[in-house]
């Protein structure tokens, strides 16, 4: 049973399109985040949120939206894609934002041409 | 801000090997260390962590010890097998945590036989 899931595996779409990734955890955790790793294998972090309260990494363009249904969803959605917004996209989960390690899912690997 | 410096590779050795990966960071107050692992294709999975200073973390033959004189946390293992390949990633998490994990920009060994 997997801990966090994230759908779809693989994404390749064309420029100016919108897209959502979906982001599941089943591990009662109270925080979720998505994180961007680049073709260099560099992670970084985009977005996390907590009780209903989101924090937004600065360097993040506002195309980039999470939604969250409810505390166990988290997912992505992207405006207006652009070329440089190709990567692979990780959502993780921790039970508080403090000590606890990350369970991170499998990944999406979005591909924009 | 937070930052962690790692060594990059890829760094190549000889099954059996002697394994150190070296990472420092630069961090407010008191973080939590983790060391995250990444198999081919896969999401990032948790290898071992160090909540408070000289703290050992260890699991699968892998150990690394909180070091805050020297800000390091440096992974070690004995004697590694090709299944050891995969990129390596340092990383920390400080303050409240709502900035999630800190990740340095990961080693990418490869075991020969």
């Amino acid at each position: 049973d997997t801990a966090v899931s994230q759908t779809p595996k693989y994404l390749v779409t064309q420029m100016g399109n919108d897209k959502s990734i979906k982001c599941e955890q089943n591990l009662g955790h109270d925080t979720m985040y998505w994180y961007k790793q680049d073709s260099k294998k560099f992670l970084k972090i985009m977005f996390s949120y907590n009780n209903k309260e989101l924090i937004i990494n600065e360097t993040v363009p506002n195309r980039f939206s999470p939604k969250s249904p409810d505390k166990a969803h988290l997912n992505l959605h992207i405006n207006s894609l652009e070329l440089g917004d190709s990567a692979v996209y990780f959502c993780a989960s921790s039970q508080d934002a403090i000590n606890s390690e990350a369970f991170f899912g499998q990944g999406t690997r979005l591909t924009v041409v | 801000g937070d930052s962690v410096t790692q060594m990059e590779g890829p760094v190549t050795l000889s099954e059996e090997a002697f394994l150190t990966i070296n990472c420092t960071y630069t961090a407010t107050g008191y973080p939590s260390l983790f060391w995250y692992v990444q198999y081919p294709g896969e999401g990032l999975q948790l290898l071992l962590k160090a909540t408070k200073a000289d703290d050992k973390g260890s699991n699968k033959g892998f150990e690394a010890t909180y070091r805050k004189e020297t800000t390091s946390f440096h992974l070690e293992k004995g004697s590694v097998q090709v299944s050891d390949s995969a990129v390596y990633f340092c990383a920390l998490i400080s303050g409240g945590g709502a900035d999630g994990l800190t990740f340095g920009k990961g080693t990418h060994l490869i075991i020969q036989p």
